[in-house]
C-alpha cells in the first residue's frame, strides 16, 4: 500500500502571499489531520477532516483553513503569510480518527520570507 | 488539556549501548504512539501502543495506563538510531494527537 503523499516538499513564499499545501491519504484511510512543527512550539495540530467534514480544530488562526475532497484528499491553505508561518506542515492520515494509529506524509517544508 | 512529558531531552549513546526513553502523560489515553524523526523531518511509526507491551527487532515498547506512562527500549544501539523520538497520545475524546517536546538521540561509532 502507499504511504501518505504530500506535495509540494518544499515552499518559499513572500510575507502577505497565501499558499496551498496538498496531502493524499493512504488508500482507504478517511480521516487526515494536519500539524505544524516549529521548533519554538514543537508538533501542533491544525485540524481533522473525517469524510470531507472537519471534526476537530486546534487553537489556530482563521488564516488557517482547510477541506477534504470525496476521495480523501485534502488541502490545507494559509492566507496572508506571516514570517511565523515558516515550519514542516506535516500530514496524517488514519482509519477512522485520532484514536487510530496515525501514519505520516514526509511534509512540506513553508519558508516565508 | 492533556499534557505529555518526554524524558530525558537528549541522549548521547555509544554504539552497541541501550536506552530507556520515557513519557509521561496527565490523563487518561485512548492512543499512544512512540515515533522516529528521520532527518528529513517525516515521523516513522514505531509503535501504536495505548496499553501493554510489544516489541519489534530491537526496539519495544510498554504502555502501563493506569501509572500514565510508557517506555521506549532500544538495544544495541545504531549509528542509524540517532534522530529524534516523539511521544503522542490522544486523549478521551479523541480530539487530537498531543505531542511531547521528543528525545534526541546521538549515537556514534
Amino acid at each position: 500500500k502507499a504511504g501518505v503523499t504530500q506535495t509540494p516538499r518544499y515552499l518559499i513564499k513572500t510575507r502577505g502571499q497565501q499558499v496551498t499545501l496538498s496531502c493524499s491519504p493512504i488508500s482507504g484511510h478517511r480521516s487526515v489531520s494536519w500539524y505544524q512543527q516549529t521548533p519554538g512550539q514543537g508538533l501542533q495540530f491544525l485540524f481533522e477532516y473525517f469524510s470531507e467534514t472537519q471534526r476537530n480544530k486546534g487553537n489556530f488562526p482563521g488564516r488557517f483553513s482547510g477541506r477534504q475532497f470525496s476521495n480523501s484528499r485534502s488541502e490545507m491553505n494559509v492566507s496572508t503569510l506571516e514570517l511565523g508561518d515558516s515550519a514542516l506542515y506535516l500530514c496524517a492520515s488514519s482509519s477512522q480518527g485520532q484514536t487510530y494509529e496515525q501514519y505520516f506524509g514526509p511534509g512540506t517544508r513553508l519558508t516565508v520570507t | 488539556g492533556i499534557q505529555v512529558e518526554q524524558s530525558p531531552p537528549d541522549l548521547i549513546l555509544q554504539e552497541g549501548a541501550n536506552s530507556t526513553l520515557r513519557c509521561n502523560f496527565s490523563d487518561s489515553v485512548n492512543n499512544l504512539q512512540w515515533f522516529h524523526q528521520n532527518p528529513w523531518g517525516q515521523l516513522i511509526n514505531l509503535f501504536y501502543i495505548p496499553s501493554g507491551t510489544k516489541q519489534n527487532g530491537r526496539l519495544s515498547a510498554t504502555t502501563v495506563a493506569t501509572e500514565r506512562y510508557s517506555l521506549l527500549y532500544i538495544s544495541s544501539s545504531q549509528t542509524t538510531d540517532s534522530g529524534v523520538y516523539f511521544c503522542a497520545v490522544a486523549n478521551q475524546a479523541g480530539t487530537a494527537l498531543i505531542f511531547g517536546k521528543g528525545t534526541t538521540l546521538s549515537v556514534s561509532s
